[in-house]
């Protein structure tokens, strides 16, 4: 199947700085992608979409500003958690799906750190 | 609105033993369902699907059927083995109502199988 990489799989920051997750498709082209965040005890929950050459779409409750997402090629997607603060600690998870096919494939996740 | 309600554990079983762990869904539309699997520092990969109703998707030992008159779609295994210890996430994806590819998860269940 088709491979989603992202990276970092792990990061620690300082609270007040930012942190680049990137999200890529290694052997297709993704017209859409979206990110995901898991909470402890909690399932992966839809944090915005991803959209080639536009703006992304935030779900309600979901900082824009603060989570800045650029897709900026159909093979790459990036998140920025902005002055980063503990309570933004969490799994974060990329998906893209090419074309109209139903089947997602995952990134390997991101657990970020905030201290 | 769509959402997957499914089996908390975490589930220890012996090796050989039967596996079941349950998924119900709520679905505005005609959901795809899933099984996605997640190793231990891994991302997810998809176990399993079914794509409309009484279909049963398998793969690797497991099974699960779509089951529209009980909104279900349970994971089995008649016996499983040590390397099966996972997280399994049981999800959907409306493709046809306004959410597109987005994909609904479950809470996740860890599984841990022992010698």
């Amino acid at each position: 199947g088709a491979v989603v990489s992202q990276h970092p799989s792990r990061v620690i920051c300082k609270s007040g700085t930012s942190v680049k997750i990137e999200c890529r498709s290694l052997d297709f082209q993704a017209t859409t992608m979206f990110w995901y965040r898991q909470f402890p005890k909690k399932s992966l929950m839809l944090m915005a979409t991803s959209n080639e050459g536009s703006k992304a779409t935030y779900e309600q409750g979901v900082e824009k500003d603060k989570f800045l997402i650029n897709h900026a090629s159909l093979t790459l997607s990036t998140l920025t958690v902005t002055s980063a603060h503990p309570e933004d600690s969490s799994f974060y998870i990329c998906s893209a799906n090419q074309g109209a096919r139903t089947e997602a494939f995952f990134g390997q996740g991101t657990r970020l750190t905030v201290v | 609105g769509d959402s997957v309600t499914q089996m908390e554990g975490p589930v220890t079983l012996s090796e050989e033993a039967f596996l079941t762990i349950n998924c119900t869904y709520t679905a505005t539309g005609y959901p795809s369902l899933f099984w996605y699997v997640q190793y231990p520092g891994e991302g997810l990969q998809l176990l399993l699907k079914a794509t409309k109703a009484d279909d049963k998707g398998s793969n690797k030992g497991f099974e699960a059927t779509y089951r529209k008159e009980t909104t279900s779609f349970h994971l089995e295994k008649g016996s499983v083995q040590v390397s099966d210890s996972a997280v399994y996430f049981c999800a959907l994806s409306d493709q046809f109502g306004n959410t597109g590819n987005q994909f609904y998860f479950g809470t996740g269940t860890s599984l841990t199988v022992i010698p």
